[in-house]
């Protein structure tokens, strides 16, 4: 296991189409993090999974958006009616729970969304 | 989102230290984490505080004063390569990672 991963790394679509990335967390990891990143801001919380359960979806979050993780491995982030604010990296990062060692979240190298 | 608060922007000169200061919420905080990020690519950890205190991890130390609600990231022997952002992440309720806006370093020969 080399860490997580996020397919595609980028992705174009034009504005009003539906996209969905995934994301394959550290295998051993049972809480996965979404974030949007913007350029020259800090990651912004999405949402988060502990196993298969949605724990909490940030209000950020409009009802375009939505996260599952049906057997408590990969997750996916689909996006409905792109718009041109949808613009931005998506990270996903995974961890082990708070208490263990190594609680500190892993990223994946993100998929670049552009809405044109 | 909890107010996680860090410089815009600094530049310091090659060989010499750079302090990134981070202040944040203290309700609810857990611990502090730092993360480097190079233009276009994912962060990276660089370091991870719970208690008061310093952590020192080579050329990068970080601080932290729960009490006061700030954290410090400390590099020494800057080097051109460390130029990239720094994120200043904190740990709330058990389980969820919030981020300070980045500050961008940038290193000067």
């Amino acid at each position: 296991d080399t860490g997580v991963s996020q397919d595609p790394r980028h992705k174009i679509t034009k504005r009003g189409q539906n996209v969905t990335f995934r994301c394959d967390p550290i295998s051993e990891h049972n809480r996965l993090y979404w974030y949007r990143q913007t350029l020259g801001q800090g990651p912004e919380f999405l949402t988060y999974f502990q196993n298969e359960a949605q724990l909490e979806k940030s209000r950020l979050l409009s009802d375009r958006f939505s996260a599952e993780r049906p057997k408590g491995s990969f997750s996916t982030l689909e996006i409905q009616r792109t718009e041109q604010g949808d613009s931005a990296m998506y990270l996903c990062a995974s961890s082990q729970p708070y208490g263990r060692m190594n609680t500190e979240a892993f990223f994946g190298q993100g998929t670049r969304l552009t809405v044109v | 989102g909890q107010n996680i608060d860090q410089p815009t922007e600094m530049t310091a000169t090659e060989g010499a230290i750079v302090q990134i200061n981070c202040t944040y919420q203290t309700s609810g905080f857990n611990g502090l984490f730092w993360y480097q990020q190079h233009a276009g690519e994912a962060p990276t950890f660089l370091s991870y505080n719970v208690l008061d205190g310093l952590e020192e991890k080579g050329r990068f130390s970080s601080f932290l004063s729960r009490s006061k609600g700030y954290s410090y990231l400390l590099l020494k022997e800057l080097q051109m390569k460390d130029s990239a952002s720094y994120l200043c992440a904190a740990l709330y309720n058990f389980n969820k990672f919030y981020f300070g806006s980045g500050t961008k370093l940038n290193v000067k020969p």
